[in-house]
């Protein structure tokens, strides 16, 4: 089945040390969303890849960046993360010509900072 | 800016009854897209259903469908014979256009518990 695939489900990491999370996607989507779900709240919008076109939100501290290789892969990098750094990282994707459409979401990767 | 506001952080509800769920937006645009999804307690983000707000018909799938009041800005769910399979949190959404691509804008969303 075309899924969309986050690696690893859980990650532990140190306070300041790099930690890099992966997305990988068959459904041949043009566009690859992050989102950070802290405990109890709504995902908030990182970035996304409109095709190899990167967009930032405006509120996206500078910690955290992304990079698509290919169509089928989307990383997110955290230089040095912080105690609030700590929560679930969602990688989502659409297929975007001409009009909106649904996004479809991974199952997310629980990052721990200690 | 778009807001997204569910008034309702948690809800129960009974096995095979009805319960409906609220969701109000700001916005100024006059053709967009709402969204709700579903979030089991297993984490995955599932897409229940979506109105284009162009559409006067409200949107249904199965037991599933939307009462939709464009001029109020309303967008609530409404669910019926609930199934033990329903509990999760639910998240009204709001796709906006943002530089060259389209994103969520979600609420906080409700927490749906139904009981046997």
């Amino acid at each position: 089945d075309a899924m969309v695939i986050q690696n690893p489900r859980y990650q532990v990491t140190q306070f300041g040390k790099p930690v890099t999370l992966s997305c990988s996607q068959t459904l041949n989507h043009n566009v690859m969303y992050w989102y950070q779900q802290k405990s109890s709240q709504a995902p908030k919008l990182l970035f996304h890849y409109y095709d190899k076109d990167f967009n930032n939100e405006a509120d996206t501290p500078d910690n955290f960046q992304s990079r698509r290789p290919n169509t089928s892969f989307c990383f997110l990098d955290i230089r040095s993360p912080g105690l609030g750094d700590a929560a679930m990282y969602l990688c989502a994707t659409s297929l975007q010509s001409g009009g909106a459409y649904e996004q479809y979401f991974g199952p997310g990767t629980r990052l721990t900072v200690t | 800016a778009q807001t997204v506001t569910q008034s309702q952080p948690e809800m129960s509800v009974q096995e095979a009854e009805t319960v409906t769920l609220s969701c109000t937006y700001d916005t100024s645009e006059n053709n967009y897209y709402l969204f709700w999804y579903k979030q089991p307690p297993s984490r995955q983000m599932i897409l229940v259903i979506r109105q284009e707000a162009y559409k006067q018909q409200n949107a249904t799938e199965n037991r599933f469908s939307v009462n939709f009041q464009k001029a109020a800005k309303s967008f609530s769910l409404k669910i019926s014979d609930s199934q033990l399979g329903d509990t999760a949190m639910y998240f009204c959404a709001f796709m906006k256009w943002v530089n060259s691509g389209y994103a969520l804008n979600f609420g906080k969303g409700t927490s749906l518990l139904v009981t046997p």
